[in-house]
């Protein structure tokens, strides 16, 4: 049973690209968060997908946004890239919404924005 | 800021001494959870501790909450220099907003 996974691992970008991040969540999960974590610091939420909706919203601009797919896997999209965007971004996946339920992590996508 | 306090920002202790890390928010909580993140990759889930609940426990790791000071710790025990890593606590506010603590960066010396 293949656990979270993300890719691509790592990924150059240029200022002003756009990027495309993709997770497919553990097998039986429905849920799928995103976060954003810059180096030595906590991963800071983005949002939350589930039933293909986005259910929650952190404090990110809307230059980030998202989707999830039938099959409950899910892309994070980021517009206009600027150089603190540059940041490890981590998915995780749980069930119904996460109320009191143990959330899987990927091993992340490292993106650079230069 | 987002995250919630978590203290101390960084320990160094020795293999077999116990290591305890603390965690605090502000506003009341459906669960807590503590995560280990080894080398800025994946966060690896340790426990989960909801609001009704005081303390769990898991191997060697121990963790306890206290609603009465918004606060929970991460206690393991007999540490082994394997255990050298981040730790993180995220807690889940009542109205599903989820928040990550700033972590302790642990090492153990062996």
């Amino acid at each position: 049973d293949a656990g979270v996974t993300q890719s691509p691992t790592h990924l150059i970008k240029t200022r002003g690209q756009q990027v495309t991040l993709r997770c497919s969540p553990k097998s039986g999960h429905d849920t799928v968060s995103w976060y954003q974590q810059a180096l030595g610091q906590g991963p800071q939420f983005i949002f939350q997908y589930y039933e293909e909706e986005e259910r929650q919203r952190g404090n990110f601009p809307d230059r980030f946004s998202g989707h999830q797919f039938p099959n409950y896997s899910s892309e994070l999209n980021v517009n206009a890239l600027l150089l603190g965007d540059s940041a490890l971004y981590l998915c995780a996946s749980s069930i119904a919404g996460r109320m009191n339920t143990e959330a899987f992590f990927g091993q992340g996508t490292r993106l650079t924005v230069v | 800021s987002q995250q919630g306090e978590e203290d101390p920002q960084a320990l160094s202790i020795q293999e077999g001494e116990n290591a305890t890390m603390n965690c605090s928010y502000k506003t009341s909580i459906n669960n807590l959870q503590w995560y280990r993140q080894n080398s800025g990759r994946g966060l690896v889930h340790l426990i989960l501790i909801r609001s009704n609940e005081r303390e769990k426990h898991s191997g060697r790791l121990r963790v306890t909450l206290d609603t009465s000071k918004k606060s929970s710790s991460l206690l393991i025990t007999a540490s082994r220099a394997a255990d050298t890593a981040s730790y993180f606590c995220e807690y889940q506010y009542n109205n599903n907003d989820m928040r990550f603590g700033a972590g302790t960066r642990l090492t153990v010396k062996p």
